[in-house]
């Protein structure tokens, strides 16, 4: 079975902090991808990685950069904390692009 | 552009009520669908994936199905354990990576 693990399940940070998220995904698969999901949203795409070194701006990347320099693993970096990205984050990783995503149990941040 | 849209938003049953939950999509091909249950504060697990039009899968009590337009989950006398939202979503098309995801369907089983 695929495991996607994000090093934590809830994080408080204060405004202006610089937060880091970690993802790690032990199937040797090349995508990764970062979303947050909000009430009455739905899943919006951060950044995704296709590879090593490798990434894309999403739907939403202001605010957030990420770092791939492993495969196994994909960070998601908030430059200075705000309000209102007080989320529920998710990483997920894929095998070939036709397959599906597979998530972690995802990090909710409150940011205060 | 791909599109997802499921229905309804939000789902109450009573346990042992069987009722589908429906996912439409508009896609320049179909390349497969996906299912997904997602529960309060974890992230979405992969249930199934659906690739062309007549298959079906199950597992437990769901059972999920494929049309040219549409997907359809199916659950048979439902439990309160089955009480989760279910998200739907199609493979990346035309060069892209990103799969496109409907917003879910909320289902309630009450006892």
């Amino acid at each position: 079975d695929v495991k996607v693990t994000q090093s934590s399940r809830y994080l408080v940070k204060r405004t202006g902090e610089k937060v880091f998220l970690e993802c790690v995904q032990d199937m040797d698969h090349e995508n990764m991808f970062w979303y947050r999901q909000d009430p009455g949203l739905g899943l919006r795409l951060i950044y995704f990685s296709y590879d090593v070194k490798m990434k894309e701006k999403g739907d939403i990347p202001e605010g957030y950069s990420v770092s791939r320099e492993k495969k196994e693993r994909f960070s998601l970096i908030l430059e200075s904390a705000s309000t209102n990205q007080t989320s529920m984050y998710l990483c997920a990783s894929r095998g070939r692009t036709n397959s599906p995503l597979h998530f972690g149990n995802g990090t909710r941040l409150t940011v205060t | 552009e791909d599109q997802v849209t499921q229905s309804p938003e939000a789902l109450r049953l009573q346990e042992g009520e069987s009722s589908s939950l429906n996912c439409s999509y508009t896609v320049s091909g179909l390349r497969g669908l996906f299912w997904y249950r997602q529960d309060p504060g974890k992230g979405p697990e992969f249930l199934f994936t659906l690739y062309s039009a007549g298959e079906e899968k199950e597992k437990e009590r769901l059972k999920a199905t494929l049309t040219k337009k549409e997907s359809f989950l199916h659950i048979t006398a439902p439990k309160p354990e089955d009480s989760a939202t279910y998200l739907c979503a199609v493979p990346p098309s035309g060069g892209s990576y990103i799969p496109t995801f409907g917003r879910g369907t909320s289902l309630i089983v009450h006892p």
